[in-house]
């Protein structure tokens, strides 16, 4: 499958403020990613699904405009939660649909706002 | 949602086989099913997929009933280390971007004991 490198692992913001999170297919270029959030004690939620060159699909009830979603290139997909508030703090992992068994995922970034 | 239905939580000793139910009555006639585990605060782990036929690899075996209702996925000798929440998930297929996305369930939480 492929390698996928998530960054930051975590990150403390100030509430107000935007964070970029990055996720990239270091071998495999993946026209497709897919966005997670996991609140503790709870099973992965899907946010989005990133599409390289077009804008991303977002889940019902998933806010397009907070949560920005930017797939330029084949190797890069970021997620940028924008205006922070504490109820945003959670753990957002990424996924890259590759070839063969296609799914891999990033080892995750917590956000903690405060 | 998510297709899937699996118990909340299991118990095996250190040694034995592991076996992990999951129930998919709704499951199409070519949609796959695969499992993945999480270790607390990492991402998901793939472990495998399959779609009709029984499948095993290094890390597990995989049992599909002949109706694809059930399957059951088999950890051969269980080490502390397989302590994880174990998700059995139904690729979805997304028809306007032709990718397929993983919508997760609330997978089985196994605890293997010394």
């Amino acid at each position: 499958g492929a390698v996928v490198s998530q960054h930051p692992s975590w990150v403390i913001c100030k509430s107000g403020t935007s964070v970029k999170i990055e996720c990239r297919s270091l071998d495999f270029q993946a026209t497709t990613m897919f966005w997670y959030r996991q609140f503790p004690k709870q099973s992965l939620m899907l946010m989005a699904t990133s599409n390289e060159g077009s804008k991303a699909t977002y889940e019902q009830g998933v806010e397009k405009d907070k949560f920005l979603i930017n797939h330029a290139s084949l190797t890069l997909s970021t997620l940028t939660v924008t205006s922070a508030h504490p109820e945003d703090s959670s753990f957002y992992i990424c996924s890259v649909r590759g070839e063969n068994y296609g799914y891999t995922f990033g080892s995750g970034t917590r956000l903690t706002v405060v | 949602d998510a297709k899937t239905t699996q118990p909340p939580s299991m118990d095996c000793a250190e040694g034995r086989a592991a076996n992990l139910p999951c129930n998919h009555s709704t499951i199409s006639g070519n949609e796959y099913v695969y499992w993945y585990r999480q270790i607390h605060s990492q991402g998901p782990q793939y472990i495998i997929h399959g779609l009709k036929n029984n499948e095993t690899n290094e890390m597990a075996s995989l049992i599909i009933t002949e109706d694809r209702k059930s399957s059951t996925l088999i950890l051969p000798h269980a080490t502390l280390r397989d302590t994880a929440v174990y998700y059995c998930i139904v690729r979805v297929a997304i028809i306007i971007q032709g990718a397929q996305k993983l919508v997760f369930g609330q997978g089985t939480r196994l605890t293997i004991n010394p």
